[in-house]
């Protein structure tokens, strides 16, 4: 059974900086465009950023851009997420998922459960 | 401001058929494939139908989509009361090499 494992959320205080994890298991990683997808509490879902496979292609939210870095370790079948510059509005659970159709553009066959960012002082 | 626009809420009585509409423009849903997912209360979403038409292994047939120029929808016949949840339509938008959801529907099965 496929599975994502988010892990790294926790309160931060404003202007700071966090790291979030993501570990796959049960399905060849290195194959399929990862993304990360945000709620903020009693929000819709909002797309943060993306990676292709390899990891070569990265693409981002204007509302996130130049402050969070996606990133992978295919060898460790884990995909990341930098978060600097941390604002109150960054508050919200982050999930990360799976492409279903292997590329950055499509859509999301399997989610993690989520992990909790609270940024407040 | 969601650049996919879904109705805030939705409702119908059980058995009964309930559609969801999802607006974009030519540079997400009008150039790209939707998806739908659906959201229970405290659980991560869940993909009921990709390229646009498409359903997973699982899901019933109750559950369709479709797609129309600039605008999709999602429909659900023979309403549960478990199908009480938030349904949102996602794409990719071309313009922002980003993905976009819609801001999300609220389906009360009466």
């Amino acid at each position: 059974e496929v599975q994502l494992v988010e892990s790294g959320g926790g309160l931060i205080q404003p202007g700071g900086s966090l790291g979030l994890s993501c570990a796959g298991s049960a399905f060849t990683f290195s194959s399929y465009a990862m993304t990360w997808v945000r709620q903020a509490p009693g929000k819709g879902l909002e797309w943060v950023s993306a990676t292709s496979s390899g990891g070569g292609s990265t693409y981002y939210a204007d509302s996130v851009k130049g402050r969070f870095t996606i990133s992978r370790d295919n060898s460790k079948s884990t995909l990341y997420l930098q978060m600097n510059s941390l604002r109150a509005e960054d508050t919200a659970v982050y999930y990360c998922a799976k492409s279903g159709s292997g590329y950055s553009s499509g859509w999301f066959d399997y989610w993690g459960q989520g992990t909790l960012v609270t940024v407040s002082s | 401001q969601s650049v996919l626009t879904q109705p805030p809420s939705v409702s119908a009585a059980p058995g009964q058929k309930v559609t969801i509409s999802c607006s974009g423009g030519s540079s997400n849903i009008g150039n790209n494939y939707v998806s739908w997912y659906q959201q229970l209360p405290g659980t991560a979403p869940k993909v009921l139908i990709y390229d646009n038409n498409k359903r997973p292994s699982g899901i019933p047939d109750r559950f369709s989509g479709s797609k129309s120029g600039t605008s999709a929808t999602l429909g659900i016949t023979g309403l549960q009361t478990g199908d009480e949840a938030d349904y949102y339509c996602a794409t990719w938008d071309s313009s922002l090499s980003a993905g976009v959801f819609g801001g999300g529907t609220k389906l009360t099965v009466l």
